[in-house]
C-alpha cells in the first residue's frame, strides 16, 4: 500500500462549480498535512496547511480526519485558473515530506 | 528573498553517461530535499539532508545515485551511469520549519 494515495482524476469541473477530493495516508503517526498545487511543467507550491479543526482560505477548504486517515480539499466557485494538479503531502518523523501522486483538476468554461 | 536555485534547467544525455545536478537552497534553510518526479506521478523523495547530515536516503538507488551537501548549504545529486528510466524532473526543495520551497527543477532526458 502506498504511503499517500490520491485519485489521479482528472476531475472535469464546470466553471463556478464545487469540486472536492480526498487523500488517504497509511502512517497513523503522521504529524502534519498539506496541499500543494503544481501547474503544468512547474514546481509544486504550497496551497495550504491542513489543521485538525479544518481550515479555510478563500474558496479553498481543507479537512483532516485522523480516525479514518484522510484529508480532503474542497474548491468552491471554481475558476479557470484553478486548473492544476493538487498534491497531498504528509509530514512524518524528521520532517520527511511524502507526496501523493496528485489529483488533476480541469476547470472548463 | 531569493528562492531555491537549481541548475541546469535541462539536460539530455545518453544512457550509461553520468550527470550532476546542483542546488542552492534558500539561505538559512537547514533541511534540503531531492525529489524525482516522473511524468504523471507525484514527487518521490530521493534524499533528505538536515544541515550536512543525511536524514533519509531509503529510496535513493545507491548503486547509481549519490548526493552530498557541502558545509550544509549547496547540494549536488549525481547519477552514474544513467538509465533510460532515470528520465524525470529532479526537484530540490528547502525548508526551515513547515513549508518546503521548491526550485524549478532539472528536466533530465536519457536517450
Amino acid at each position: 500500500r502506498k504511503e499517500v494515495e490520491q485519485d489521479p482524476g482528472p476531475f472535469n469541473v464546470p466553471e463556478g462549480a464545487t469540486v472536492a477530493f480526498n487523500c488517504t495516508y497509511s502512517n497513523s503517526a503522521s504529524q502534519s498535512f498539506f496541499w500543494y498545487r503544481q501547474d503544468c511543467r512547474k514546481e509544486p507550491k504550497l496551497l495550504m496547511s491542513v489543521y485538525s479543526s479544518g481550515n479555510e482560505d478563500g474558496r479553498f477548504t481543507a479537512q483532516l480526519n485522523r480516525a479514518s486517515q484522510y484529508i480532503s480539499l474542497l474548491i468552491r466557485d471554481s475558476k479557470l485558473s484553478d486548473s492544476a494538479t493538487y498534491l497531498c503531502v504528509v509530514n512524518g518523523a524528521g520532517n520527511k515530506l511524502t507526496f501523493g501522486g496528485g489529483t488533476r483538476v480541469l476547470v472548463k468554461p | 528573498e531569493a528562492g531555491v536555485a537549481q541548475s541546469p534547467r535541462y539536460k539530455i544525455i545518453e544512457k550509461r553517461q553520468s550527470v550532476a545536478f546542483w542546488c542552492n537552497p534558500i539561505s538559512g534553510h537547514a533541511t534540503l530535499y531531492w525529489y524525482q518526479q516522473i511524468l504523471g506521478q507525484g514527487p518521490k523523495l530521493l534524499i533528505q539532508f538536515q544541515n550536512n547530515g543525511v536524514v533519509d536516503d531509503s529510496q535513493l538507488p545507491k548503486d547509481r545515485f549519490s548526493a552530498e551537501r557541502l558545509k550544509g548549504v549547496d547540494s549536488t545529486l549525481k547519477i552514474q551511469p544513467a538509465k533510460l528510466e532515470d528520465s524525470a524532473v529532479y526537484l530540490c526543495a528547502s525548508s526551515f520549519g513547515i513549508e518546503a520551497f521548491f526550485g524549478q527543477g532539472t528536466r533530465l532526458t536519457v536517450v
